[in-house]
């Protein structure tokens, strides 16, 4: 089976910088991506690493080392706007379901 | 592009009673569609794999006999929710894949919040 471990809240300021870790254990790996939702909200698509490295896409950018079985999500510029729920989230293989970390809850204050 | 729409965006019923939720591809095929469901402040447990011309594959745990999935077309699939019970009350949101475009990634519909009472 899949399991994956993310801190379940984060809290900083406006401006700041904020990095989400994730760890996960597959039996299989097909990427690992992030997703953000905000309350009563669909999750939307953030960002997905298939190769070790970092992704950059404007503020928000993500990383993966799949030795480690680690991966993070990096918000600059922290805005109100971002105070969401963050996922991380594998594949075991390709054609399957995402299956989803408990999520980060991330509260941005002024 | 990419659109999943899900009908309808709430629902009350009393106990006992079955719900009916529809997912829908709007500007793509969807050969598979996933349905999750998410208690409040919790993550998104997958349910079971929608397979378009299919018996639907369940996750652990769910009953096959209480979620009936249908999944007739392309673009549509349903997941029913039999003689429903309050504990059933949920965030039920479903999920497709464009092969046609990024495999890696899955557009989500906006959720059907289901209350029972």
């Amino acid at each position: 089976g899949q399991s994956l471990e993310q801190p379940s809240e984060v809290t900083a300021v406006e401006g700041a910088i904020v990095q989400i870790n994730c760890t996960y254990q597959t039996s299989g790996f097909y990427g690992l991506s992030w997703y953000q939702q905000h309350d009563g909200g669909a999750p939307t698509f953030l960002s997905y690493n298939a190769l070790d490295g970092l992704e950059e896409t404007g503020r928000f950018s993500s990383f993966l080392s799949r030795s480690d079985s680690y991966g993070y999500l990096l918000l600059q510029e922290l805005q109100m706007k971002d105070s969401a729920s963050y996922f991380c989230a594998v594949r075991s293989q390709a054609g399957t379901a995402l299956i989803f970390g408990k999520g980060t809850t991330l509260s941005v204050s002024s | 592009g990419a659109v999943v729409s899900q009908h309808p965006s709430r629902v009350i019923c009393k106990s006992g009673t079955s719900v009916k939720i529809e997912c829908r591809s709007l500007d793509f095929q969807a050969t598979t569609m996933f349905w999750y469901r998410q208690f409040p402040k919790q993550s998104l447990m997958l349910m079971a794999t929608s397979n378009e011309g299919s018996k639907a594959t369940y996750e652990q745990g769910v009953e096959k006999d209480k979620f009936l999935i249908n999944h007739a077309s392309l673009t549509l699939s349903t997941l029913t929710v039999t003689s429903a019970h309050p504990e059933d009350s949920s965030f039920y949101i479903c999920s497709a894949r464009d092969l046609e475009t990024r495999s890696y990634e899955q557009y989500f519909g906006p959720g059907t919040r289901l209350t029972v009472t």
